[in-house]
């Protein structure tokens, strides 16, 4: 069973960078799949940000594309995320996601979500 | 981007209830539509994939059709443990979720 649990600090100053982790268990990080980083502002619905291969390659939501960076670690296999010049917006519930490299591109297993606020 | 729009966005019903959630993609998607079920302070959780397939472990009292760009979510008979937000999502291209659905108790 894959599991995925999300840390990194939960509060992040106007302007800095957001950084945030993913540990992933039960299976590898090297197994085709994408590692992929999914938000929830609080109250609100999903939004993707972005995602991973264990390749490097990466895809970015355009909205967010200026600002993102995702990065694999394969030694400790886990992927991680950062957001830079954040603003009270980026306020959310951080999920990393496992989804599908192959069609029809789902997300199966879900991290238990991590709450990123934005303030001085 | 594909625009996906889900509808209503909160219904009421009761335990028993037979309930039916739709969700439009803004351009043709085949069945590359997914169904989650997310409960306040946790994970969204797949209900349905590749918008009929369910996901193992997932009661048989929820099923998925559709295709092409209209889809619906059905709970055959609502039970006290499935109040909570629906969404869909699409894997056509870059994914992207609907607004969700919020199923509440009446």
């Amino acid at each position: 069973q894959v599991q995925l649990q999300e840390s990194g600090p939960g509060l992040v100053k106007p302007s800095g960078t957001l950084s945030l982790t993913c540990a992933v268990s039960g299976g590898s990080i090297s197994s085709n799949n994408w590692w992929s980083w999914v938000r929830q502002p609080p109250g609100t619905g999903l939004e993707w940000i972005g995602e991973i291969h264990h390749s490097g390659s990466t895809n970015y939501n355009p909205s967010l594309k200026s600002r993102v960076t995702m990065s694999v670690d394969k030694s400790k296999n886990q992927f991680s995320l950062k957001v830079s010049s954040v603003t009270a917006a980026d306020t959310a519930v951080y999920y990393c996601a496992r989804k599908m490299a192959t069609t029809p591109y789902y997300f199966d297993y879900w991290g238990q979500g991590t709450l990123v606020t934005v303030s001085s | 981007d594909i625009q996906m729009t889900q509808s209503p966005s909160s219904l009421s019903a009761s335990v028993g209830d037979r309930v039916t959630i739709t969700c439009r993609a803004s351009q043709s998607i085949s069945t590359y539509l997914h169904w989650y079920q997310q409960k306040p302070g946790k994970a969204p959780k797949l209900l349905i994939y590749a918008a009929s397939s369910l996901q193992s472990g997932v009661p048989s009292r929820f099923s998925g059709s559709g295709s092409g760009t209209d889809f619906t979510l059905t709970i055959s008979s609502l039970q006290p443990e499935d109040f909570a937000t629906y969404y869909c999502q699409q894997g056509y291209s870059t994914p992207g979720f609907g607004g969700g659905t919020k199923v509440e108790i009446k």
